[in-house]
């Protein structure tokens, strides 16, 4: 079964526009990771975050944790149409080795 | 470094039919790992590897092996194939330390009519 749900599963905004991606989970964590799909491509990470840890910047990618909430979010600041791509969120459960647990992804589209 | 290879890159089978999906890396990673992705499913873990000699089941290992015979290679073999297992198949490898990042082939597109 799905650890991750992740909301919106589509997403269209205009190029310079901020685009927000989230992620819940279900059962406890060691990190939580993002990655990125290009049409008919291999999975590319972006970006982990450790349960311990609130937030994490890389470029212009801002990720937050909440694992109270169980839930995670993907913030991708001044979009451009290289963007446009399937985000996915993973999980490597507590325990749980390096199995990672991907969540439905979000479909992000970037217009000029 | 080529990173991590893959395979066909498309294979159309008829129902019954055996074959094997080929990865490589050239990392030097311990873990290694197969994925099938669905439409609207995400990607669900098939089996995967922690080293040579050592494999164990994901989510969905039915109508598949697998067996790790060297560090750089972990082929995925479908025993007879059926329509259900029409799918993309990826592959990944990272280092057995459970915070490091997973590296993703180019990935298997594979139909079975």
């Amino acid at each position: 079964s799905q650890q991750g749900e992740e909301d919106p599963q589509a997403l269209s905004i205009q190029e310079g526009e901020n685009a927000t991606m989230n992620c819940s989970y279900k059962t406890s964590i060691n990190n939580l990771q993002w990655y990125r799909q290009n049409s008919g491509r291999g999975l590319v990470h972006l970006i982990l975050i450790r349960s311990n840890e609130r937030e994490k910047h890389s470029g212009r990618l801002r990720v937050t944790l909440d694992t109270s909430k169980k839930s995670s979010s993907l913030l991708i600041t001044a979009s451009r149409a290289a963007d446009t791509a399937s985000y996915f969120c993973a999980t490597v459960l507590t325990g749980g080795g390096n199995k990672l647990t991907f969540g439905t992804g979000t479909q992000l589209k970037v217009e000029l | 470094n080529a990173g991590v290879t893959q395979t066909p890159k498309f294979q159309v089978l008829k129902t019954g039919q055996s074959m094997t999906l080929q990865c490589a890396q050239d990392m030097n990673h311990e873990y290694m790992s197969w994925y099938r992705q669905d439409p609207g499913m995400g990607l669900r873990l098939i089996h995967y590897s922690v080293g040579a000699g050592i494999t164990d089941q994901g989510e969905v290992p039915n109508g598949y092996n697998v067996s790790r015979s060297t560090t750089e290679d972990f082929p995925l073999r479908l025993l007879s194939a059926a329509p259900s297992q029409t799918s993309v198949y990826f592959c990944a490898s990272g280092r057995v330390a459970s915070t490091d990042t997973q590296y993703f082939g180019p990935g298997t597109r594979l139909t079975v009519l």
